[in-house]
């Protein structure tokens, strides 16, 4: 099984739908983060979690929700999708720099979202 | 703005040559980390190879090695002697240590490895 996993790989809703991602991870990390990922924009961070009583924004928070259920589960809601939300979604977890490594990000498969 | 910018969104090399990828970033912090992953058409994120603001020899990772140009503010990635399986989307990335250990991402390359 994968350290990360996300759930659904797949999704097509429509416009105005409420969608939830969910990602679970075996790695131990206490660090969490999504990502989109767009054609030409690489990787943009949505939210991101230190641990289960943090939560930040990143880059490209508008319209959208987290929430950090436990160390290994952290979830990404949008509440009301639109079209331009259509992306390929990654969540990713790290260890803190020095602990045990680098700090690299451990990707999940990612979970491709269309809006129509 | 954006801080690491890959200015090849795709690129040919033929098997078995040398490829460097580039990647330069911005920041004003003396404390960074530059990372380069792989995304195959599989969609799967591989980390490759990372390089410390202060390591002063360029890391190597088997057939990656980074090539670290700090002056210049430069993390080009080299692979030598390309194979097949090396086709994929490449994405430098950086984290500035002092703004919350995110990553932030290029826009990435596109390698195709021509038999």
């Amino acid at each position: 099984d994968a350290d990360v996993t996300q759930t659904p790989r797949n999704r097509i809703t429509k416009t105005g739908k409420r969608i939830m991602l969910e990602c679970s991870q075996t790695k131990g990390h206490d660090r969490m983060y999504w990502y989109r990922q767009d054609p030409g924009l690489g990787l943009r961070l949505i939210y991101y979690s230190f641990d289960v009583k943090d939560i930040n924004k990143g880059e490209i928070s508008d319209g959208y929700s987290v929430s950090r259920q436990a160390q290994a589960k952290f979830s990404l809601s949008l509440e009301s999708a639109i079209p331009n939300q259509t992306a390929l979604y990654f969540c990713a977890t790290s260890d803190s720099p020095g602990l045990a490594g680098v700090g690299e990000l451990f990707f999940g498969e990612g979970s491709r979202l269309t809006v129509l | 703005a954006q801080k690491i910018t890959q200015t090849q969104p795709g690129m040919f090399v033929q098997e078995k040559e040398a490829v460097t990828l580039d990647c330069t970033y911005d920041t004003s912090d003396q404390s960074y980390g530059l990372f380069w992953y792989k995304q195959p058409s599989s969609g799967e994120m591989i980390f490759l190879i990372y390089q410390g603001s202060y390591d002063e020899q360029n890391a190597t990772e088997g057939r990656y090695s980074l090539n670290f140009q700090k002056a210049r503010k430069s993390a080009n990635l080299v692979i030598s002697a390309s194979q097949l399986g090396d086709s994929a989307m490449y994405f430098c990335a950086m984290r500035q240590n002092n703004a919350g250990n995110m990553l932030t991402f290029g826009g990435g390359t596109r390698l195709m490895v021509k038999p």
